[in-house]
C-alpha cells in the first residue's frame, strides 16, 4: 500500500545528542515536510523540501536538519542545539509544491529528552 | 499512547447524534480547506477538503459548510460513532504567498456509548 513511513515511533534524546528520524514515501509525491508539533498548538513547519537536493527553511528550523538524496526519503536530525525537542515530530508529502495539493501525514515519531 | 492537544477545546456527544466542529480560519485569502482526523499518537488522516468556490462539500457521513463572508468552517459528522473519538483539525491553504499550509490546533471530540 502507498504511504509514508516513519521511523522510529519512538526515541530518547540524550543531552548533546544528535538524533534522525527516518521518513519514507512510495506516493511518488515531489514535496516533502516535516513538522513538529505541541500539546494544545497547530502544526508548525520545521523544513521542507519542493524536489530532489532541495529544501528550505520552515517557520521553526533552529536546532534542525534535513536532506533530500532521494525522492522517496526525507530524514530529520534534531541536532544539541534544539533547546527543547521533546514533540512529536510528524512527516508529510505532497504531489507538488504548490497551493491547493492536499498534504498526506505519516504515523509520526515521539521524541524524548531523558 | 500518549495524546497530542492536552488542552484542546472538546465536544461530548452521544453515538448515534450528529456533530459538528467548527474551525475559524484566519486568512481572507485561502482558498482551500482540509480537515483531518487525529487519534491519539497517530498521525492526522484526510478526512474531505473543500475549495473555496463551493460552499457545501460532502462525503461518506461527513459534510464540510464553507462560509468565506465570516471565515468559519465547519465538519459534520452523522450518527457520530466510538470510532470516530479524536481530535480534528482544520487547515487552510492560502492563495497567495505559496504552499504554506495554516493548521488549527484542533477539537477534542468524545463520543458516549
Amino acid at each position: 500500500d502507498g504511504g509514508i513511513t516513519q521511523s522510529p515511533k519512538y526515541l530518547f534524546r540524550k543531552e548533546g545528542q544528535n538524533v534522525t528520524l527516518s521518513c519514507e514515501q512510495n506516493l511518488n509525491h515531489d514535496a516533502m515536510y516535516w513538522y513538529r508539533q505541541d500539546p494544545g498548538q497547530g502544526l508548525r513547519l520545521i523544513y521542507y523540501s519542493q524536489i530532489v537536493n532541495d529544501f528550505q527553511k520552515g517557520d521553526i528550523a533552529e536546532g534542525y536538519s534535513v536532506s533530500r538524496e532521494k525522492k522517496e526519503s526525507f530524514p530529520l536530525t534534531v541536532t544539541s542545539a534544539q533547546k527543547n525537542p521533546t514533540a512529536f515530530y510528524l512527516c508529510a508529502s505532497s504531489i507538488e509544491l504548490s497551493s491547493g495539493n492536499t498534504i498526506y501525514f505519516g504515523e509520526g515519531s515521539w521524541l524524548t529528552v531523558v | 499512547g500518549e495524546s497530542v492537544g492536552l488542552h484542546l477545546p472538546t465536544l461530548s456527544v452521544q453515538e448515534g447524534d450528529n456533530s459538528i466542529i467548527n474551525c475559524a480560519y484566519s486568512n481572507s485569502a485561502s482558498d482551500y480547506f482540509i480537515w483531518y482526523k487525529q487519534e491519539s499518537g497517530k498521525g492526522p488522516q484526510f478526512i474531505i477538503d473543500i475549495r473555496s468556490n463551493m460552499d457545501k462539500r460532502q462525503g461518506q457521513r461527513v459534510t464540510v459548510l464553507l462560509n468565506k463572508t465570516v471565515k468559519h468552517l465547519s465538519l459534520q459528522i452523522a450518527a457520530t460513532q466510538p470510532g470516530d473519538s479524536a481530535v480534528y483539525f482544520c487547515a487552510e491553504n492560502p492563495r497567495t504567498g505559496g504552499f504554506k499550509t495554516i493548521f488549527g490546533a484542533g477539537t477534542r471530540l468524545f463520543v458516549k456509548a
